[in-house]
């Protein structure tokens, strides 16, 4: 079993709609939790982090966490175009600095 | 600025030949990680360290090699050993420590893409 697991895609959604993106985790120990952007080509950039169970909000972007489903998802309300890329999950267990990627969810966000 | 600098963007490697990637921070951060992507694939960790003189191996050390003689610098030496080296490496530094939320927030460099020939 992959310590992170993503759909790997691609999730196509029409300019407008709501994107949602989805990750599980293996190992119960995992204390945060990261949601990254990567275009073509570039390095990735961090998007959202969530460590406690619920919602959290950031303009158009909600990270979702339930601990007990181990699950984590990340919502983009409005889809742009520019919102097309690459979404990686990240995983960190508590009390270690190794940070697990999942292999990510391509998405398309179609005019 | 502050961020992270790798060097060199592009490479070109002979087999049997070692490289090494070069990468700089001025974050004054104190971890630091070498991740390798390939097409088509997230993530896979090689190295991390979490303090200076110390480093620990991820998830496909094999091949590969790190020091981490300051607290700025953490570069990575792609072997002859390293059997399929060609692929996009990136290296990332965060806060570090175990306490406060945004301690383990990677800042990632440009990246590095070795081709082996």
């Amino acid at each position: 079993q992959k310590e992170v697991e993503q759909n790997s895609g691609p999730l196509s959604v029409p300019e407008g709609a709501i994107a949602s993106l989805n990750c599980t985790y293996s190992d119960r120990g995992s204390q945060s939790f990261f949601w990254y952007r990567q275009y073509s080509g570039k390095s990735p950039e961090l998007i959202m982090s969530i460590y406690s169970n619920g919602d959290k909000e950031d303009g158009r972007f909600t990270a979702q966490l339930n601990k007990a489903s181990q699950y984590v998802s990340l919502l983009i309300r409005d889809s742009q175009p520019s919102d097309s890329a690459t979404y990686l999950c990240a995983v960190k267990k508590g009390g270690y600095q190794k940070v697990t990627f999942g292999i990510g969810t391509k998405l398309q966000v179609i005019p | 600025d502050g961020g992270i600098t790798q060097s060199p963007k592009y490479l070109f490697r002979k087999e049997g030949q070692n490289v090494t990637l070069s990468c700089e921070q001025n974050l004054n951060h104190d971890a630091m990680y070498w991740y390798r992507q390939d097409p088509g694939q997230g993530l896979r960790l090689i190295y991390y360290s979490q303090i200076v003189n110390d480093f620990q191996k991820g998830d496909i050390a094999e091949g590969y090699s790190v020091s981490r003689e300051k607290k700025e610098s953490f570069p990575l030496t792609v072997t002859s050993a390293q059997k399929n080296p060609t692929a996009f490496y990136l290296c990332a530094s965060s806060i570090g420590g175990t306490g406060g939320s945004g301690a383990n927030v990677l800042t990632f460099g440009a990246g590095s893409r070795l081709t082996v020939l």
